[in-house]
Order: C-alpha cells, then sequence, then structure tokens
C-alpha cells in the first residue's frame, strides 16, 4: 500500500536561512511526488511536483525539491527563507496512472524574525 | 477559471441536523475529492469520483456520510445526522487525468464545518 511520511511535525527557522522539509514514501514503482503548502484558512497550493526526467525539481516560490530513489525520498528545500514562507507544507504520492493522491501528516513551518 | 468553488465556507450546525457541503470542480477535470482535515487525523481522504462515478469511498467514515456527483460540474457531501466529532475542514479537489500520468489536484477553499 502506498504511504507518505513526513516525520517532522514542526520546524521552526530563522528568516534567511536555509531549509530541508523531508518526506519519505512507500511504493513499489516510480511514483508521482508532489509538494502542497496550504497558508492558515487557505486550501492547498501546489509547489512542485516530480513525474520522470531530472531529479531535481523547480517549484513556485523559489522551492525546489530532489527525488532519490534509493532512499525513497523526495525532501523539500528552499535556500532561504522568508517570513511569508510559514505555512503548512504536505507531501503527496499518486501511483503511475492513477489518479488518488495520499497527502503525508505535513509539516508546520514557522520562521523566526 | 475561477479554481474549485466550495460553498459555503463556514457551517455552524446543531448535532443531529443534515449538512451539506457543495463542491463546483475546474472545467474539464474529470476527477473530484472529498477531504476532511482535523488535527488529530491530518488530511484524509473519503471519496473520490472519476466522471461522475464513485470509484473508491473508503475513506467515507459513516454510512451518516454521503456523496454524489449528479454532473461534471457539481458535487454534494452529505452527513446526515450531523455529530460534533464531524468538525473538521472539508475541502474539494479535483483533477484531469493526463495522457499516461495523472496531474495535480487543484484545491477548493475548504468548509470548516462546527458541529455543536
Amino acid at each position: 500500500a502506498q504511504s507518505v511520511t513526513q516525520p517532522d511535525i514542526h520546524i521552526t527557522v530563522s528568516e534567511g536561512a536555509s531549509l530541508e522539509l523531508r518526506c519519505n514514501y512507500s511504493y513499489g514503482a516510480t511514483p508521482y511526488l508532489f509538494w502542497y503548502v496550504q497558508s492558515p484558512g487557505q486550501g492547498l497550493q501546489l509547489l512542485l511536483k516530480y513525474f520522470s526526467g531530472d531529479t531535481l525539481v523547480q517549484g513556485i516560490k523559489g522551492f525546489e525539491a530532489e527525488f532519490k530513489r534509493s532512499q525513497s525520498s523526495f525532501n523539500l528545500r528552499k535556500p532561504s527563507v522568508h517570513w511569508s514562507d510559514a505555512a503548512e507544507y504536505f507531501c503527496a504520492v499518486a501511483p503511475y496512472n492513477f489518479n488518488k493522491f495520499y497527502f503525508g501528516s505535513g509539516t508546520k513551518l514557522n520562521v523566526k524574525p | 477559471d475561477a479554481g474549485v468553488i466550495q460553498s459555503p465556507r463556514h457551517e455552524v450546525t446543531e448535532m443531529g441536523q443534515e449538512v451539506t457541503l457543495r463542491c463546483k470542480p475546474i472545467s474539464g477535470h474529470d476527477y473530484l475529492f472529498w477531504y476532511r482535515q482535523t488535527m488529530m487525523r491530518g488530511l484524509e481522504l473519503l471519496i473520490y469520483f472519476n466522471n461522475n462515478v464513485p470509484i473508491d469511498d473508503s475513506g467515507m467514515p459513516e454510512d451518516r456520510f454521503s456523496a454524489k456527483m449528479p454532473n461534471a460540474s457539481f458535487s454534494t457531501l452529505k452527513i446526515q445526522p450531523s455529530e460534533p466529532r464531524d468538525s473538521a475542514v472539508y475541502f474539494c479537489a479535483s483533477s484531469r487525468q493526463g495522457a499516461d500520468i495523472p496531474t495535480e489536484a487543484f484545491f477548493g477553499q475548504g468548509t470548516r464545518l462546527t458541529v455543536v
């Protein structure tokens, strides 16, 4: 069965510092991977997605993620965090050719001034 | 396109009452999902439709929950009777099946349901 694990429930970083949010998935074949962001009171917005090809994918708002098959990971990174990045971040996986999305439990990011 | 539209944005109801949540997916999308978000359980998939047909309702918690999609542009999630533990944010999302791969899910703003 497919599953997504985000081991960090809360993360606090200082503004300007780098960020890495972890995501591990469990899936037998090549997955399709997504990162979403949710600001308070809002729906989820897609940051980036990985389907195939280059394992380093660029997204909106300066985010990137790297797919590592050997580690079953798809970690989200940003070199310099802005206060407006404070939000909750969700990793998701979808099986091949199957529109069903499995979400992780989310990581809440707090940004210190 | 206006995106996925959900109504109402907020709903407060008394225990035992019927609640109906509404969703209009993005035009041209053939998949529609209903999710529930709570602090305790995170984001749970309740049910999803493909071409208006329910495909997987294994996430629907109880028979009190039902969902319909009478046409490609409208879906409802009904709770009857409602209970305080149903209080949550309910999201509707839609997506389109690509040639070989799924496309991402687009989410509505959610309906915050409070059952008192």
